[in-house]
């Protein structure tokens, strides 16, 4: 069974250019999760989707980034424009129902410059 | 809120050596109890889990018992092997949250020496 896809592996920018990040869940599991891991930290989360509804966004900077999960299934993070402060690792996990195990992707380590 | 502690790293151990690294934690109700690995270039794993007070988890020899009364979920393993160096998370979810929402600690990265 494939495992939670993300692409790329690795991005390094400009500050403010923007970057997107793609994530491909687990066949089967509607519920799909964004979390941000800085240096040094655990992952925190970003965003939280049942299918394609949104339903936890709290901790998403929406002034610079958005994502959409069109048809449920793949899913893809923005940041317009990059900050510094946003070279981290970005994690996406997948699990089948929100109260279940979710499993996770090797993540998107961006740099900005 | 709620919050994990995990023991501050980085951890160095001889092969064969016993294992603990702690975790506690702080949250309301009975939170469900998780320790996830991360080996270098991959996403995070499940290692193990526990969902009430008492349970232990157990997988590849390492376990970890869920003590409602010191608030602890301690990581331990009788002989460390060269592959267990990884980084481990301790991560909790709240029955508050509807046990949607992974809350981790800041991860505490083990090697093993030969």
């Amino acid at each position: 069974e494939a495992g939670v896809v993300q692409s790329p592996r690795y991005k390094i920018i400009e500050k403010k250019q923007p970057v997107a990040f793609w994530c491909n869940p687990i066949s089967g599991h509607n519920t799909l999760y964004w979390y941000l891991q800085n240096l040094g930290q655990g992952p925190e989360l970003l965003i939280r989707y049942e299918n394609e509804e949104a339903v936890d966004d709290s901790q998403l900077p929406k002034d610079r980034f958005s994502a959409e999960r069109l048809k449920g299934v793949d899913s893809t993070l923005k940041i317009q424009p990059a900050e510094l402060g946003d070279s981290a690792v970005y994690l996406c996990a997948s699990s089948f129902g929100p109260q279940n195990i979710q499993y996770f992707g090797a993540g998107t380590r961006l740099s900005v410059l | 809120g709620d919050s994990v502690t995990q023991m501050e790293g980085p951890v160095t151990l001889s092969e064969e050596a016993f294992l603990t690294i702690n975790c506690t934690y702080t949250a309301t109700g009975y939170p469900s109890l998780f320790w996830y690995v991360q080996y270098p270039g991959e996403g995070l794993q499940l290692l193990l889990k526990a969902t009430k007070a008492d349970d232990k988890g157990s997988n590849k020899g390492f376990e970890a018992t869920y003590r409602k009364e010191t608030t602890s979920f301690h990581l331990e393993k009788g002989s460390v092997q060269v592959s267990d160096s990884a980084v481990y998370f301790c991560a909790l979810t709240s029955p508050n949250f509807g046990n949607e929402k992974l809350t981790f600690g800041t991860g505490t990265r083990l090697t093993i020496i030969p």
